[in-house]
This record gives structure tokens, sequence and C-alpha cells, in this order.
């Protein structure tokens, strides 16, 4: 399974834009990056997804590098709501319809 | 149009005893999807079903751990016996659409505690 690597914690306050970055260098051209959050005592919850090019929803942006090797979670005005965990995750569009989740990036928003 | 529904949202039980976890899945959702996350751990893949049938259950840790779906609607995980390292929180998620644009829409969890 392709894997991803994401930093374990990141810090904002509220109401500032947050950057969560997230390298997958070794991608194939067939894998969809998504994008899911775990908020405290919930389920993961979807978030945003994409292919090649840039995606905006009403939760979030995704901007996805050219060469697909890395993206990054926009999130435009943090708020408390989005103290979460976020995890970056490959899907292969014909292998297996399953997520493999790793660690994530645990955002504290402040205040 | 409710979500994914688990059932209990807790349980506590004794080791060597037998828990059913239940999903409902979102009403027309094909796909079902059982996950657990153990204390300090990731979120693992246990089963996939499609339908009433069992696509993927690479992830079942031992034969302790029975799924089913029947009739392709709410499907229930059985462990029996429980044991302690089984204590987690365990995830059902279902979605549409197959494939790598897909949406998982998961549940708040079923909370097992082994003691």
């Amino acid at each position: 399974d392709a894997k991803t690597t994401q930093p374990n914690s990141m810090e904002s306050n509220e109401e500032e834009p947050v950057h969560l970055p997230c390298n997958h260098s070794t991608i194939s051209g067939t894998d969809y990056i998504h994008w899911y959050r775990q908020l405290p005592s919930q389920g993961p919850e979807y978030v945003i997804h994409g292919l090649t090019s840039n995606v905006n929803n009403r939760m979030a942006s995704l901007a996805i590098a050219e060469d697909r090797k890395s993206s990054t979670l926009i999130l435009h005005r943090a708020t408390l709501r989005d103290a979460a965990v976020y995890y970056c995750i490959l899907r292969d569009e014909y292998n297996t319809d399953k997520l493999i989740f790793g660690t994530g990036t645990r955002l504290q928003v402040f205040p | 149009e409710a979500g994914v529904t688990q059932f209990p949202s807790h349980s506590v039980i004794e080791k060597g005893q037998t828990v059913t976890l239940r999903c409902d899945p979102i009403s027309g959702h094909d796909n079902l999807y059982w996950y657990r996350r153990v204390m300090g751990k990731e979120i693992k893949f246990l089963l996939h079903f499609v339908k009433e049938s069992k696509q993927d259950e690479s992830g079942m840790p031992n034969n302790r751990f029975l799924a089913e779906r029947t009739g392709g609607t709410y499907s229930t995980l059985k462990v029996q016996p429980a044991e302690l390292e089984d204590s987690g929180v365990y995830f059902c998620a279902s979605s549409q659409d197959l494939g790598g644009h897909g949406e998982l829409f998961f549940g708040e969890g079923s909370r097992l505690t082994v003691l």
C-alpha cells in the first residue's frame, strides 16, 4: 500500500489559515489523495479528495503538487471545532476500496 | 437522512465473554466496512462487505472475530471469547461508490472494554 508522511502535530490560532502538509513520494498514477479528520470521541469524517488538480469545498481546499508527490490541506480560517487529527490517505482507483490510516497530524487550535 | 449508527456506544465485559457490535449503514450503501483502533495504535481496517458478501477480510485479527451482514443491510461483529487486547474502539463505515473517488461515512464507534 502507498504510504504518506505527515507531521505529528501542528498548532494554529483561531481565525488564522492552516496548511497541513502531506508527502506521498511513492504515489502511483491511479491513486487519489484523500483527507479525513477525526474529532475527539467521534468517527473519522471525510474532508476532501483530489487526483491532480487543486480542489475546493465548503470545508477546505486541497493543493496538489505538480508532480503529485506532496499535497497540502488548507483550512482557510481555523475554528476551535477544527481541532482534530487529520489523515492524508492514498486510495487506489482499481486495487482496493479500503482506507489505510497512518498516524495523522494532530491539529491544536488556540483561541 | 440518518448517518451510520452503531450500537452499543460502550460495552464493558470480562475476558472470555462474548460481545456483539451492530452497525446500521446509510440506507442504500452497498459497501460496509469495519475498522478498529486499539489503545495507542492507528485505525486499522478489519473487513469490507459488498452487500452481504465479504469482499476483503484481510484485517480480521483471528478466528475469535466473526462479522456478518445478513440480507446486505445491517452488520454485526461478534468477538468470542473476548481477550484483553480486544479493547478499543470499533468503527463502522459505509459508502455508495467503489473506487478511489468514493467517500466513506463513519459511525461514532463502539468502545469495547475487556476487563
